[in-house]
C-alpha cells in the first residue's frame, strides 16, 4: 500500500534555529514529490517540485532534497514569518494522476 | 479577485440536508480537484476532473458527487449530509500542459454538519 508520512507532526523553533522536516514514503512508483506551505485559514501554496533522487531546490531560507525513500525540507535561520504547516505530496506512477498529500508538519518559529 | 473562488466560505447545516459547494476559476486550467482536510489527516482527494467530460473518483468519494458545469466551474454536492462530513473543503486547479504538480487552491469552504 502506498504511504506517505511526515515528521515531526509539530516543531517549535527559535528564530535563527535551523532544522529539517521529513517526508518519507513507501510507494510502488513515484513520478514526483512536491512541497506546499499552508497558512492558517488558507489554501496550500506550492513551493517545490522534485522529480529524481539527488535533486535539490532552494527558495529563500528553504531547501528541499530528495532520496529514493524520503525528502527533507531544510529551513535555515528561520524567521517568525516561516511559521506555517508544510505539506508534502506525491504524484504516483498509477492511473490516478492526482496528488496524494501527507498530514503535514506544523512549524512555529518564535522570535 | 482570487484565481480560485469557493462559495460558501462557511456553512452550518443539519444532518440529512443537501449541500452544494461551488468552485470557479479564472486561471484557464483544464484540471480541477476537490480535497477534504481534517485535523491530523492532511488533504484527501474526493473527486477530480481533467476536462468537462472527464470525472474521476478519488480516495474518499462515497457520500459525495460532483458536476463540471464548464471548464471554469466544478461543484461538490453532499446529497444527504452527515456529521462526519464536517471538514474544511478545498477546490484546486492545475495546468495540463505544465503538469508540474503545482496546484492552485481556493481559500476553502468550512462545512459543519450538526
Amino acid at each position: 500500500e502506498d504511504q506517505v508520512t511526515q515528521s515531526p507532526e509539530a516543531l517549535r523553533l527559535q528564530e535563527g534555529e535551523s532544522s529539517s522536516l521529513n517526508c518519507s514514503y513507501t510507494v510502488s512508483g513515484l513520478r514526483g514529490l512536491f512541497w506546499y506551505r499552508q497558512d492558517p485559514g488558507k489554501g496550500p501554496e506550492f513551493l517545490f517540485t522534485l522529480y529524481s533522487a539527488g535533486e535539490e531546490k532552494e527558495k529563500e531560507r528553504l531547501k528541499a532534497t530528495l532520496t529514493k525513500k524520503e525528502s527533507f525540507l531544510h529551513i535555515t535561520a528561520p524567521k517568525p514569518e516561516d511559521s506555517a504547516t508544510y505539506l508534502c505530496a506525491l504524484l504516483l506512477d498509477t492511473g490516478r494522476r492526482a496528488l496524494t498529500f501527507g498530514s503535514g508538519t506544523r512549524l512555529q518559529v518564535q522570535p | 479577485d482570487a484565481d480560485v473562488t469557493q462559495t460558501p466560505r462557511n456553512r452550518i447545516t443539519k444532518t440529512g440536508k443537501r449541500i452544494m459547494l461551488e468552485c470557479s476559476q479564472t486561471k484557464g486550467h483544464d484540471r480541477m480537484y476537490w480535497y477534504r482536510q481534517d485535523p491530523g489527516l492532511g488533504l484527501r482527494l474526493i473527486y477530480y476532473s481533467f476536462d468537462v467530460k472527464d470525472i474521476n473518483k478519488g480516495e474518499i468519494s462515497d457520500g459525495y458527487s460532483v458536476s463540471r458545469q464548464a471548464q471554469a466551474k466544478f461543484s461538490l454536492s453532499l446529497e444527504s449530509a452527515i456529521p462526519n462530513q464536517t471538514a474544511l473543503y478545498f477546490c484546486a486547479t492545475s495546468d495540463f500542459y505544465r503538469d508540474t504538480g503545482e496546484l492552485f487552491f481556493g481559500e476553502g469552504s468550512r462545512l459543519t454538519v450538526l
